[in-house]
């Protein structure tokens, strides 16, 4: 199984602050990465997709880039309802697996 | 819009089984995989597995291979779960999910469904 690594666990930062989240594979999975938010009480939310893309209907401050085993996804400029945990996702082989997730709160 | 509703969650005692159900709506049902994904109370997202659009590929991840069975009815838009010799391990909310590209991603995801497995 591609194991999937994330840091920071967990992060506050203050509303307006760029905020980086990095994912590592266990080996080369290309670009083939989802990154999903998820609020408390709710289900996940695509948002990033084949690494780089954008969900439709998504914000632009948010984004991804990497490829190989390194990624990032970044919140260029934090706001309120930000506030979740956000996965990587591969999905190069199966079992497709997730990180372990980085909680962001507010400062 | 895509809507998907799960139900058939509760308490169970281990070694017990429990069927699992998503209702799908708002989409072409039959023309796409779907997937069943789960998250133990605070904890992370683990993938459970996934059937094609006719029914003809299943995969599981291991930790549930020989005990649980995805099944789905095209006619009625109904996706199952059907989990047998269940395990503390196995408490959870259970979501079920589908994407526009297949297996790759999780773009659309119900409410989710509470397993408890506890004597």
């Amino acid at each position: 199984d591609i194991q999937m690594t994330q840091s920071p666990s967990s992060l506050s930062a203050s509303v307006g602050d760029r905020v980086t989240i990095t994912c590592q594979a266990s080996q080369d999975i290309s670009n083939y990465l989802n990154w999903y938010q998820q609020k408390p009480g709710k289900a996940p939310k695509l948002l990033i997709y084949d690494a780089y893309n954008l969900e439709t209907g998504v914000p632009s401050r948010f984004s991804g880039s990497g490829s190989g085993t390194d990624f990032t996804f970044t919140i260029s400029s934090l706001q309120p309802e930000d506030i979740a945990t956000y996965y990587c996702q591969q999905y190069d082989n199966l079992p497709r697996t997730f990180g372990p997730g980085t909680k962001v709160d507010i400062k | 819009q895509v809507q998907l509703v799960e139900s058939g969650g509760g308490l169970v005692k281990p070694g017990g089984s429990l069927r699992l159900s998503c209702a799908a709506s708002g989409f072409t049902f039959s023309d796409y995989y779907m997937s069943w994904i789960r998250q133990p109370p605070g904890k992370g997202l683990e993938w459970v597995s996934h059937i094609s659009s006719s029914s003809t590929y299943t995969n599981y991840a291991d930790s549930v291979k020989g005990r649980f069975t995805i099944s789905r009815d095209n006619a009625k838009n109904s996706l199952y779960l059907q989990m047998n010799s269940l395990r503390a391990e196995d408490t959870a909310v259970y979501y079920c999910s589908t994407s526009w590209r297949g297996t790759t991603s999780f773009d659309y995801w119900g409410q989710g469904t509470l397993v408890t497995v506890s004597s």
